[in-house]
């Protein structure tokens, strides 16, 4: 079955504790992105990456970090979690790029719902 | 101020009726958009893409876009019960692959 999957699925954790949530797809995407979705503001990119070994920063990338060194993984690290930063964040992907013009679908995770006490 | 702009609604909607969802952007460069719908407690699903001015139909979908007065458009035609959702749009402010979303428009369809 065609999925994207991120673990865990629930993380209840403590300011400055270091932390990675996984995301693997399993359909050869080339694209893959990760949001955080808070009420009211919608889903905001954190980073995308086109490709294997090229990432770059979406619109709140601060405080998380990534890695792109396979092309079926993409895990988002928070270094050093503050309760801002809780969230529910998903994980994309899709075959192509979005500005590639064929319009793919982005295939969502699950998401994972992330307190920081 | 956010670069793509949408009424957080909810926006009601009798059962049969046509739903209109408006989606506004800022950045003049924005090529492509998508329509994503997004059921309580459940992740986002492509519904629409569009990236030439005027419409595009799929099913009891309609997108529309016009780059001159920069807002995207999502009809749904007879809405039904199973509508009832959280609509996101969002746009390509560049050439690579950013993505931002508006907030979205909750709908509801009431039968």
């Amino acid at each position: 079955e065609a999925q994207v999957t991120q673990n865990p699925r629930y993380l209840i954790t403590v300011t400055g504790k270091k932390l990675t949530v996984t995301c693997s797809q399993n359909m050869n995407h080339e694209y893959m992105s990760w949001y955080r979705q808070d009420p009211g503001l919608g889903l905001r990119q954190i980073y995308y990456s086109m490709n294997v070994e090229v990432t770059d920063k979406g619109d709140v990338p601060e405080g998380y970090k990534v890695s792109r060194k396979e092309k079926r993984n993409f895990p988002l690290i928070l270094e050093s979690p503050s309760p801002n930063q809780t969230s529910l964040y998903f994980c994309a992907s899709s075959s192509s790029t979005p500005t590639s013009g064929r319009g793919d679908t982005q295939y969502f995770g699950p998401g994972t719902r992330l307190t920081v006490l | 101020q956010k670069e793509v702009e949408q009424n957080s609604g909810p926006l009601s909607v009798p059962e049969g009726a046509i739903a209109s969802l408006n989606c506004t952007y800022s950045d003049r460069g924005s090529q492509s958009f998508f329509w994503y719908r997004q059921y309580s407690g459940k992740s986002p699903e492509l519904i629409m893409f569009i990236y030439s001015n005027g419409d595009k139909e799929d099913g009891r979908f309609t997108a529309q876009l016009n780059k001159a007065s920069q807002y995207v458009s999502l009809l749904i035609r007879d809405s039904q019960p199973s509508d009832s959702a959280t609509y996101l749009c969002a746009g390509l402010p560049d050439s690579w692959g950013k993505l931002q979303f508006g907030a979205g428009t909750q709908v509801v369809v009431t039968p």
